[in-house]
């Protein structure tokens, strides 16, 4: 089953940031934070991932607090092709681990 | 580099009858999982194969399901007899062996779209 919690909706206005929250109290060390999203009728994409420190790409950001028990996903300037389901899933990092994908944030970007 | 392939896109099939789906992974990639989104529910794993072994169908759901991975490559999944109830989009993912700490190119189709009436 899922370890996180997200929110199941938020806005966000075209041009700004969205910052979508997660919390994932019971993760494991060994477990990473990952994020991706699914855009209708695609299948999911791959965002970004971490185990500790915060992470930049050139698609968004990931600050996990210090005990790793939340973490924020930050698309610095949303478009209106950023409006899709955001699942935040933990894992341990290996081939072997399945993804068990929760109930995700629906982000909304108006213009 | 092409993704994860998997077609057909969408099918439509009458209860009863048989589909069977197919994913082309990602050259090199030696993991292949088969996941699925029933309506209105969460997407959830059905099996995992390494080259052409089973290595985890725990999430398969009955014995009407049947995925095979012959020659490690491509992989297939029959449902035989399809019922409502197996309505749903069907991903495929594929990933790596070796890859970045807590990477290993996990990498989803933009999956089948299963109807059953």
């Amino acid at each position: 089953d899922a370890k996180t919690t997200q929110p199941p909706s938020m806005d966000c206005a075209e041009g700004r940031a969205a910052n979508l929250p997660c919390n994932h109290s019971t993760i494991s060390g060994n477990e990473y934070v990952y994020w991706y999203r699914q855009i209708h009728s695609q299948g999911p994409q791959y965002i970004i991932h971490g185990l500790k420190n915060n992470e930049t790409n050139e698609m968004a950001s990931l600050i996990i607090t210090e005990d790793r028990k939340s973490s924020t996903l930050i698309l610095p300037h949303a478009t209106l092709r950023d409006t899709a389901v955001y699942y935040c899933i933990v894992r341990v990092a290996d081939n072997f681990n399945k993804f068990y994908f929760g109930s995700g944030t629906k982000l909304n970007v108006k213009p | 580099e092409a993704g994860v392939t998997q077609f057909p896109s969408h099918s439509v099939i009458e209860k009863g009858q048989t589909v069977t789906l197919r994913c082309d992974p990602i050259s090199g990639h030696d993991n292949l999982y088969w996941y699925r989104r029933v309506m209105g529910k969460e997407i959830k794993f059905l099996l995992h194969f390494v080259k052409e072994s089973k290595q985890d169908e725990s999430g398969m759901p009955n014995n009407r399901f049947l995925a095979e991975r012959t020659g490690g490559t491509y992989s297939t999944l029959k449902v035989q007899p399809a019922e409502l109830e197996d309505s749903g989009v069907y991903f495929c993912a594929s990933s790596q062996v070796i890859g970045t700490a807590g990477f290993y190119g996990y990498t989803f189709g933009s999956g089948t779209r299963l109807t059953v009436v």
